[in-house]
């Protein structure tokens, strides 16, 4: 059972590049999250979806897109890479009924 | 809007000793669910302990309780007999409701807690 699924878990990009992180879950969750986690500041949503097909911005979604094609993925993508986007990206999924959220173990993107 | 505040950037104490955490928030609903989740070193987001507003009792995990006082909005993690593993940042966390469709968790920054052996 491997639950939530982050690929990569580490990679380092150039300003202006673009790249895509994907979030896998096996427990049929309906609901699917992407935040970034930043020194000092907690988790902030960046896009989260309710289900396949949709999506919605969170918190902080400028410099990002999201795709839910599938149930079971999540995608997120960069366009046009930032230095501000270096962070820590956690995929998450939760069921409908159920109150816990569960992580992928995260992404460190640094962007030089 | 709902706001979560960790006043304690970071905490050390020695092994065994127990240790108490504090969270407060904002909220005007009713209704809510409060979280504390753990992160070791790992970055791997782990739930130690969660509690519904609606229940009076303070909700324990094994060496994990909680103080919740609703009136003052107030939600403190208390760990007993603290052990080395438990070295990690720790994140308090608040939902709104379950059953609506764009769920968030709002975090507050965090607390590093060190164990020393």
């Amino acid at each position: 059972n491997a639950g939530v699924t982050q690929t990569p878990k580490f990679r380092v990009l150039k300003t202006g590049q673009s790249m895509t992180l994907l979030c896998a879950q096996d427990m049929n969750h309906e609901y699917m999250y992407w935040y970034r986690q930043d020194p000092g500041m907690g988790l902030r949503l960046i896009h989260y979806s309710v289900g396949e097909g949709t999506t919605a911005k969170g918190e902080v979604p400028d410099g990002y897109n999201v795709s839910r094609l599938k149930k079971q993925n999540f995608l997120l993508g960069l366009e046009s890479a930032a230095p501000s986007q270096t962070s820590v990206y956690f995929c998450a999924s939760k069921g409908h009924l159920n109150t816990e959220a569960f992580f992928g173990q995260g992404t460190r993107l640094t962007v030089v | 809007a709902q706001t979560v505040t960790q006043s304690q950037p970071e905490m050390s104490v020695q092994e065994a000793e127990t240790v108490t955490l504090s969270c407060t928030y904002d909220t005007s609903e009713n209704n809510y669910y409060l979280f504390w989740y753990k992160q070791p070193p790992s970055r791997q987001m782990i739930l130690v302990i969660r509690q519904e507003a609606y229940k009076q009792q303070n909700a324990t995990e094994n060496r994990f309780s909680v103080n919740f006082q609703k009136a003052a909005k107030s939600f403190s993690l208390k760990i007993s007999d603290s052990q080395l593993g438990d070295t990690a940042m720790y994140f308090c966390a608040f939902m709104k409701q379950l059953y609506i469709p764009n769920y968030q968790l709002i975090w507050g920054a965090g607390t590093k807690l060190i164990i020393k052996p």
